[in-house]
Parts: C-alpha cells; structure tokens; sequence
C-alpha cells in the first residue's frame, strides 16, 4: 500500500546512546516532516524538509539531526539521547492533505 | 503565534448520537484543515481535507465545516457506533516564512458506548 513506512516501532535507549529513526514514502511527495507525540502537548513539530536537499528546524529541534537521503527518505537522528526524548515520534509527508507513518515508540532510560 | 484548540477534550456518548465536534484556530490565514483519527497506540489517519476556499466535505457519515473568517471548523458524526471510539485530532496549515506548516489541536477523545 502507498504511504509513509517508519522503522524501527519500538525502540528502547540508553541515556547516551545514538540512533537514528528511518522514515520513507512513495506517493513523490515534495515535503516531508518528523513530529514527536506527547501526553498533554498534542504532536510538535522537530524538523522538516520542504524539498530534497533542503531541512529546517520546527518547533522543537534541539537534540535532533535530519537527513534528506533523497526524495523518498527523510531520516531522524538521535545523537544522545536523552530520558526527555522519550516520545512517539511521526514521520509525514504532503502534497496537499499530509499522510502520517504508523510512529516510533521510543524510551530512553 | 497560531494556536488551535479542540473542545471538548472528551466526549462520551451511546451508539446511535449524532454528535459534533469542535475546532478553533486563531489565526484565519490558512491553507487547509485537515481532521484525523487516531486509535491508541497507532498512527495518524486522515478523514477529511478542507481547502481555505471550501465550506465543507463530506465522506459517509462524516461531515466537516471550515468557517474561516470566525476561525472555527466542526465535525459532525453521524449515527455513532463504537467503532468511531478514538481521538480526533484537528490540524491547521498555516504559511509561515513562505512555508506551510500544520499545527494540531490537543484533540478529543471520544467514546461510543454499545
């Protein structure tokens, strides 16, 4: 089915630890975004990427990296992590309406 | 700063309610609307899209409004069921230095009991 694929699911950190959560889509979507899901605070936006090659930072960039492999891929990196990090984290992507992936459930304790 | 609120923030209600719910937003200058579901545990599933020029769509029993001038859209369930036990999520696109951002409401969890 056409739409947005993230990777891994689950994951659990280490205060510390790097990684990085994979996101890509097919329907030739210019723009792509990566948002974090917390209780009480609704979804916010980290970073996007309004073409390839190009990425800024949203709402709440910091302790994050992106990457625009290419049109398809959108990659968000972790390079500490942190407990504060401890979120679902959607990728999406948008012509005109936004399709959104089925999320990473990340814990770092 | 466009901020969007969704009230209520939970909704109980027996199958068969027709029912409604609500979204403001606080700056009219707006590309679209977009209203999502979202069950626990899972993603983000779109239901319907609201251009700035339109008044409102439709898609079974589904009925979304967009009043843009007063900053508020509405959607409208008909005939509940409990299958539509979820949280609603309400997104604005917004320009911002040239580029179009969604900001979501907080949502409302609604419950359709049997």
């Amino acid at each position: 089915n056409a739409g947005v694929t993230q990777t891994p699911k689950f994951q659990v950190l280490k205060t510390g630890q790097s990684m990085t959560l994979q996101c890509a889509q097919d329907m030739n979507h210019n723009s792509m975004y990566w948002y974090r899901q917390d209780p009480g605070m609704g979804l916010r936006l980290i970073y996007y990427s309004a073409s390839e090659g190009t990425t800024d930072k949203g709402e709440v960039p910091n302790g994050y990296n992106v990457s625009r492999l290419n049109k398809r891929e959108f990659s968000l990196r972790l390079e500490s992590a942190a407990p504060s990090q401890t979120s679902v984290y959607f990728c999406a992507s948008s012509y005109s309406g936004y399709t959104f992936g089925s999320g990473t459930r990340l814990t770092v304790v | 700063k466009q901020e969007v609120t969704q009230i209520p923030a939970a909704l109980s209600v027996p199958e068969g309610e027709n029912l409604v719910l609500n979204c403001s937003f606080t700056d009219s200058a707006i590309y679209n609307l977009q209203w999502f579901r979202q069950d626990p545990g899972k993603g983000l599933t779109s239901l319907l899209l609201i251009q700035s020029s339109q008044r409102e769509q439709t898609s079974g029993r589904l009925n979304a409004s967009l009043d843009k001038s007063s900053g508020r859209s509405t959607l409208y369930i008909a005939a509940s069921q409990p299958g539509d036990s979820a949280t609603y999520l309400c997104a604005v696109r917004e320009v911002d230095t040239g580029f179009q951002k969604l900001v979501f409401g907080t949502g409302t969890r609604l419950l359709v009991s049997p």
